[in-house]
């Protein structure tokens, strides 16, 4: 398709437990960004990816959340050891770096979001 | 201080009336400045951006910079229903492109 893809939509998970959330962005975005977003609350900046690169990660709330993006293009959060206050909606957004020319508004794509829900 | 400060509302408005939306950023490097609306269960999507001082205009959206007093407002005219939905101000920094988000503003435009 030609948005931001993000699977699941939808994951529930017990305390202690292992997840991953997988985006994919639109083709030929170089950026890519997770934010995380509880009820009533704004996106909350992760981590930002340049290429395969994080750029800035320092959103992360501890060590117990990672994310990769190895080959530039599909981007996977990962938290270990979830806790309940991990539940939130994951979301996933990408844009055009700026680089190469390409116009940049700034403007993020945002896909539909991961919903983890931690019991 | 948080770095993008909005009023959570909920602003309510009657239908035709003006809503008027502010935002102000902690960051005096701030260099771009972006109004998201999403809707309940959605995705946030881009609605206005603004990178000079002054006014932009976009049919019944009006934004407004003062990077004097760090302050970005969103103007809505002739409000309708289908313009209820959160308003979130978004901030870039610049050097690179980390975008800060508000907590958003709730609208609700009364029939």
């Amino acid at each position: 398709g030609a948005g931001v893809s993000q699977t699941p939509s939808n994951k529930v998970t017990e305390k202690g437990k292992y997840v991953e959330l997988r985006c994919d962005p639109i083709s030929g975005h170089t950026a890519l960004y997770w934010y995380r977003q509880s009820l009533g609350q704004g996106p909350e900046f992760l981590i930002y990816f340049q290429g395969t690169g994080a750029a800035d990660d320092s959103g992360l709330p501890n060590d117990r959340f990672f994310a990769v993006r190895p080959e530039g293009s599909v981007s996977t959060l990962k938290i270990q050891r979830t806790e309940r206050g991990d539940s939130a909606v994951y979301l996933c957004a990408s844009s055009h770096s700026g680089l190469a020319g390409v116009r940049n508004t700034g403007e993020l794509f945002f896909g539909e979001g991961s919903r983890l829900t931690v019991l | 201080q948080k770095e993008v400060e909005q009023n959570s509302g909920p602003l309510s408005v009657p239908e035709g009336a003006i809503a008027s939306l502010n935002c102000t950023y902690s960051d005096r490097g701030s260099q771009s400045f972006f109004w998201y609306r999403q809707y309940s269960g959605k995705s946030p999507e881009l609605i206005m951006f603004i990178y000079s001082n002054g006014d932009k205009e976009d049919g019944r959206f009006t934004a407004q910079l003062n990077k004097a007093s760090q302050y970005v407002s969103l103007l809505i005219r002739d409000s309708q229903p289908s313009d209820s939905a959160t308003y979130l101000c978004a901030v870039n920094s610049g050097g690179y492109q980390k975008v800060t988000f508000g907590t958003g503003t709730k609208l609700q435009v009364i029939p």
